[in-house]
């Protein structure tokens, strides 16, 4: 069974921080999802990767294979980045989700 | 981009009554859709995987006669809460994928914006 963990559980920056999440897992997978929760509850798709590095906008995704573990850095936060922020892993087979409990970003102006 | 739309966003109901929450994807064929559920400050927890034209398949613990899905089209999922109990008082988000089974091809997944049931 894969376990899927983050860290930090809860995160406090000022603005224009830069902000890094990790995430590791303990299984082989075929890709890892980062998603964005609003206090809402929406979700939005951020990243699905499943080598190497990506980045859109300010937001960018890395992972190591070897290691298992993938990092979502922010770059020059912003208040409207406050958000729950979650990491997924999935395989091709079925594209099962499971999912890490989340990291809770604050930031303040 | 690709978009998922759930309905209805919010619902009330009284114990005992069933409710239907419809997810649609606009602008693509999904050939697969999830539906998750999300207890207060809690992970997202998948409950069940439809697939269109077949029969939906569950997680372990998931009641299948409780959580009715059905996947009659290629753009529309449903999950009905049968005889709904307060304790089934939930955020439930639904995704969707394109792509066939078993390849990255087409396989980005996209999130509906949810659906909080309150059961009095």
């Amino acid at each position: 069974k894969n376990e899927v963990e983050q860290s930090p559980q809860n995160l406090t920056a000022q603005e224009g921080e830069f902000i890094t999440i990790n995430c590791s897992y303990s299984v082989g997978i075929s890709a890892l999802h980062w998603l964005q929760q609003h206090p809402g509850g929406g979700i939005v798709s951020l990243f699905m990767l499943s080598s190497g590095k990506k980045k859109h906008g300010r937001l960018i995704a890395t992972i190591n294979i070897q290691e298992k573990h993938s990092s979502l850095h922010i770059t020059a936060s912003h208040p409207r980045d406050s958000a729950v922020y979650i990491c997924a892993t999935s395989f091709y087979s079925n594209y099962k989700l499971t999912f890490g409990k989340g990291t809770l970003l604050t930031v303040n102006p | 981009g690709a978009v998922v739309s759930q309905h209805p966003s919010w619902v009330i109901c009284k114990s005992g009554t069933s409710v239907k929450i419809e997810c649609r994807s606009l602008d693509f064929q999904a050939t697969t859709m999830f539906w998750y559920r999300q207890f207060p400050k809690q992970s997202l927890m998948l409950m069940a995987t439809s697939n269109e034209g077949s029969k939906a398949t569950y997680e372990q613990g998931v009641e299948k006669d409780k959580f009715l899905i059905n996947h009659a089209s290629l753009t529309l999922s449903t999950l009905t809460v049968t005889s709904a109990h307060p304790e089934d008082s939930s955020f439930y988000i639904c995704s969707a994928r394109d792509g066939p089974p078993g390849t990255s091809e087409g396989g980005e997944l996209f999130f509906g914006e949810g659906s909080r049931l309150t059961v009095l």
